[in-house]
């Protein structure tokens, strides 16, 4: 059964470091999110990504986020300067045609630590 | 007000019980509603997804939506030691565009065999 896959699983950085979490989203899905989801707390939605471009983000999104799709297959989140609130899981997910666009199915996770 | 209430447990039942878990809504444009069950340190798995109100029925889950009472839930029978997990209502607006979904904050759920 095809999955979102997602690297790396844990990923350690420093406080105003970039870093840039990867996912491989299942192939015939259009739309792609990124979520987040910090220990404890419920699952944030943090962007929707569309035909190459944001469909829609949240106010946690801000300028140092961005996405990007680099190729057919792959997606990206990148958080330019990390902060110890950016401690998190990071989830990707994927859903398939247009008129079941609400039906998402997620990564396993990226766990995100900023030391 | 938040806009999604989910008790978040521990929901303690002895295995072969009917488990039954809920969230209420504030926000009356919500016209999805899904549930997804998360084991520790994973990845939400979607178990269900029904539009608008009624009821939507798969193998022992049982989806039921009240939009008169912006109140979702989802049931379980003959529940499971394996069904013990964090379970998580998400909802989302209609229209189109990729909406995100706004979760509630997970019941966990525990079956003792």
């Amino acid at each position: 059964e095809p999955e979102v896959t997602q690297t790396p699983s844990h990923q350690v950085t420093q406080m105003g470091q970039e870093v840039i979490l990867r996912c491989v989203p299942i192939s015939n899905h259009l739309y792609f999110y990124w979520y987040r989801q910090i220990l404890g707390q419920k699952v944030e939605f943090l962007v929707s990504f569309y035909n190459n471009e944001i469909s829609e983000k949240s106010e946690i999104f801000d300028d140092q986020f961005s996405v990007e799709r680099p190729d057919g297959s792959n997606f990206t989140l990148k958080i330019r300067s990390t902060k110890l609130e950016d401690s998190a899981m990071y989830f990707c997910a994927s859903s398939p045609a247009i008129s079941r666009h609400n039906e998402q199915f997620f990564g396993p996770g990226t766990r995100l630590t900023v030391l | 007000q938040k806009e999604v209430e989910q008790d978040p447990g521990p929901l303690s039942v002895p295995e072969g019980a009917i488990v039954s878990l809920n969230c209420t809504y504030s926000n009356s444009a919500f016209q999805y509603f899904m549930w997804y069950r998360q084991y520790s340190r994973k990845g939400p798995e979607l178990l269900m997804y029904t539009y608008s109100s009624g009821n939507k029925e798969d193998g022992r889950f049982t989806a039921q939506v009240d939009k008169s009472s912006k109140y979702i839930s989802l049931f379980i029978r003959d529940s499971q030691p394996s069904d013990s997990a964090t379970y998580l209502c998400a909802m989302s607006h209609s229209g189109g565009g990729a909406d995100g979904l706004t979760f509630g904050k997970g019941t966990h759920l525990i079956i003792q065999p």
